[in-house]
């Protein structure tokens, strides 16, 4: 079975600061992907990136960066300089074998000015 | 690009009544298509995916069903809503089961 734990269920931040939104997962298969998406307050699911199991290198997009360690079968997400806007629920999802995206429960993350 | 829809974006139904939710996706041929639910307290919950026209499968056995009748259209019925119907309902596309992209969901009320 797989399963994806967000730990945090709420943090909150003043404008500017870094910010990790921690993600831990477990899986029995060799070959997975994992995702996170972003849920600002209109509702929809905004896909931020994807990365595959074989890939353990770390991203950079902009302000947002991800850390994949399969060691600790982790999968966190920073956030540099962190802005109001970032403001919204964050997930953290896996797909396995089957293809099926299993979701953690999300990280609502306050951003105040 | 590929834009997906959901209509309506809000809905209020009484129990006992029928649901109708509709989902295109543009800009893509033969996609995977997906319903998730999330109820209050944000856990996503998958209850239904096609692979193609007239293909579904049911993850969560319950009060809802969904239908295929197009390679772009999914959609969500029910035949009687009950209360715990109620709750944020997402369309996702994929290109065969990559990523998927969801679209802006329908809040649906049951009272």
């Amino acid at each position: 079975a797989q399963k994806v734990t967000q730990a945090q269920t709420e943090i909150s931040v003043v404008e500017k600061e870094d910010v990790t939104l921690d993600c831990v997962y477990e899986t029995r298969d060799t070959t997975y992907y994992l995702f996170w998406y972003k849920q600002p307050p209109s509702g929809e699911l905004v896909f931020l990136i994807r990365r595959n199991s074989f890939d353990e290198q770390n991203e950079i997009s902009g302000r947002y960066s991800w850390n994949f360690q399969k060691s600790t079968s982790s999968f966190n997400f920073t956030i540099t300089a962190s802005q109001v806007v970032d403001s919204a629920v964050y997930f953290c999802a896996l797909a396995g074998a089957n293809s099926k995206l299993t979701f953690g429960k999300g990280i609502t993350l306050s951003v105040r000015p | 690009s590929q834009t997906i829809h959901q209509w309506p974006a809000t809905l209020v139904q009484p129990v006992g009544s029928p649901l109708s939710l509709e989902c295109t996706v543009e800009g893509t041929s033969n996609p995977n298509l997906y319903w998730y639910r999330q109820a209050a307290g944000r856990g996503l919950q998958l209850l239904f995916y096609s692979v193609g026209i007239g293909q579904i499968s049911s993850e969560v056995p319950q009060n809802l069903s969904a239908s295929r009748p197009q390679d772009r259209q999914f959609i969500l019925s029910s035949k009687k809503l009950l209360l715990s119907d109620s709750g944020f309902y997402l369309c996702a596309w994929s290109v065969q089961f990559d990523t998927q992209y969801f679209g802006p969901g329908t809040r649906l009320t049951v009272l």
